[in-house]
């Protein structure tokens, strides 16, 4: 089965400076992977996904994230961070081709200071 | 992108009552829904897989007799939460899959938050 590992819980940047959110994924074939934002108390929201068309994959929101097999990694990035990006983000994996059920990573926090 | 809507965004019922929660997808169709549990500070929990027309399918060790799930048209799921007791308090999220031109996503309702005292 497919998954995902998230390897920061918490993130903290100030406002202005970049953004890095890790995430590496366990495959057994070439995945879809995607990006989700929660913002407190509400439903997710679709960031980005890859689905193989492009390694560099751009999203809403100035993020994007980049699919590089040879690490199995999909970090999310953001080159200046705004208050509003503080959330919960989920990197997510689709856990086979033959359903569409989605496994998610344990979540990142980020924080942004004024 | 497609919108999902879910009814109610809160629910504070009594111990031993059901809840149901509803899920629509509002501008697409979908055959394929799903529930996810999520507690505070953790992580999005799949409970189980709605099908249009048949049985839904339950995560192992997802209780299908406490969470009923139907499915009865296009656009609209429901879960209902059968004899609520304290522990079933959680955060409660549905999804849809949304097919069209070659690419598939999930969206995500905004969730119902239950309560039960």
């Amino acid at each position: 089965a497919q998954s995902v590992t998230q390897l920061d819980s918490h993130v903290s940047v100030s406002e202005g400076t970049p953004v890095l959110l890790r995430c590496n994924y366990s495959s057994s074939y070439s995945p879809s992977l995607f990006w989700y934002v929660q913002h407190p108390n509400k439903g997710l929201q679709l960031l980005l996904k890859y689905t193989s068309e492009a390694n560099l994959v751009k999203g809403i929101n100035g993020f994007e994230a980049e699919f590089k097999k040879s690490e199995t990694s999909f970090h999310l990035t953001k080159p200046s961070a705004h208050m509003s990006d503080a959330a919960e983000y989920f990197c997510v994996v689709r856990t086979s081709s033959n359903d569409y059920k989605l496994s998610f990573g344990a979540g990142t926090t980020v924080t942004v200071r004024a | 992108g497609a919108v999902v809507s879910q009814h109610p965004s809160r629910v504070i019922c009594k111990s031993g009552t059901s809840v149901k929660i509803e899920c629509r997808s509002l501008d697409f169709q979908a055959t394929t829904m799903f529930w996810y549990r999520q507690f505070p500070k953790q992580s999005l929990m799949l409970m189980a897989t709605s099908n249009e027309g048949s049985k839904a399918t339950y995560e192992q060790g997802v209780e299908k007799d406490k969470f009923l799930i139907n499915h009865a048209s296009l656009t609209l799921s429901t879960l209902t939460v059968t004899s609520a007791h304290p522990e079933d308090s959680s955060f409660y999220i549905c999804s849809a899959w949304y097919q069209r031109g070659g690419t598939d996503t999930q969206y995500f309702g905004p969730g119902t938050r239950l309560t039960v005292l």
